[in-house]
């Protein structure tokens, strides 16, 4: 069965750059489909962040893109999130899936960040 | 960028009864490969979102029939037949042209 599994802290003080890993289980990320990162704010709203697909191609949601990366590490099968400069707007629940092309089929449990001083 | 708008915000539903929720979409969802990207999720209370319906109509693997979409190219509806408890939680709609955004949500709950 696919698993995915966020880690990373859970407080970030303002400025600084929140890490976070999606291990996955189950499914190799090179062998197909795209691994997303998907945050939860604070009221409901969803909002996508981007992807890396098998190749190691990424996209990324234009309103983050100069403040995000996603990273990989095939050896480990784990694919990463960078956020700079962060603020407290960015303080949400940020859970890693994988879009099968027939939508985003797993989803990990989820990390909630806070952003604070 | 493409808007989803949801309605209504929350719905209160008798168990046994239908609920329906409305997703209209800022631009039309039809691709060029004539596949309409609308998607439904829903959240149940503590867990993470889980995929209910691909492609406008296409019900996921392990959901029960009792959950139905249909639409056109900017407006659609999911209807649920005979609520459950287990159908208690947050329904977004969600869409992949351009880059993928989601709906304002929709709370089932149970009345």
């Amino acid at each position: 069965e696919v698993q995915l599994q966020e880690s990373g802290p859970g407080l970030v003080k303002p400025s600084q750059s929140l890490s976070l890993t999606c291990s996955v289980t189950g499914y190799s990320i090179t062998s197909s489909y795209r691994w997303n990162w998907i945050r939860k704010f604070p009221g409901n709203k969803l909002e996508w962040m981007g992807y890396i697909n098998s190749a190691g191609s990424t996209n990324y949601n234009p309103s983050l893109k100069s403040r995000i990366s996603i990273t990989r590490d095939t050896s480990k099968n784990q694919f990463f999130l960078q956020v700079n400069s962060v603020t407290t707007e960015d303080t949400a629940t940020y859970y890693c899936a994988r879009w099968n092309y027939s939508g985003l089929d797993y989803w990990g449990q989820g990390v909630m960040v806070t952003v604070s001083s | 960028d493409i808007v989803l708008t949801q309605a209504p915000l929350s719905v209160s539903v008798t168990p046994g009864e239908s609920a329906s929720i409305s997703c209209r979409s800022s631009k039309s969802l039809l691709s060029s490969k004539g596949i309409t990207s609308l998607y439904w999720y829903l959240q149940r209370p503590g867990k993470s979102p889980q995929l209910l319906i691909y492609q406008m109509s296409n019900l996921a693997s392990g959901v029960p029939d009792r959950f139905s979409s249909s639409g056109s190219e900017t407006d659609f509806t999911l209807k649920i037949s005979k609520v459950e408890t287990e159908d208690v939680g947050v329904y977004y709609c969600g869409h992949r042209l351009e880059y993928p955004t989601f709906g304002g949500g929709t709370k089932l709950e149970l009345k």
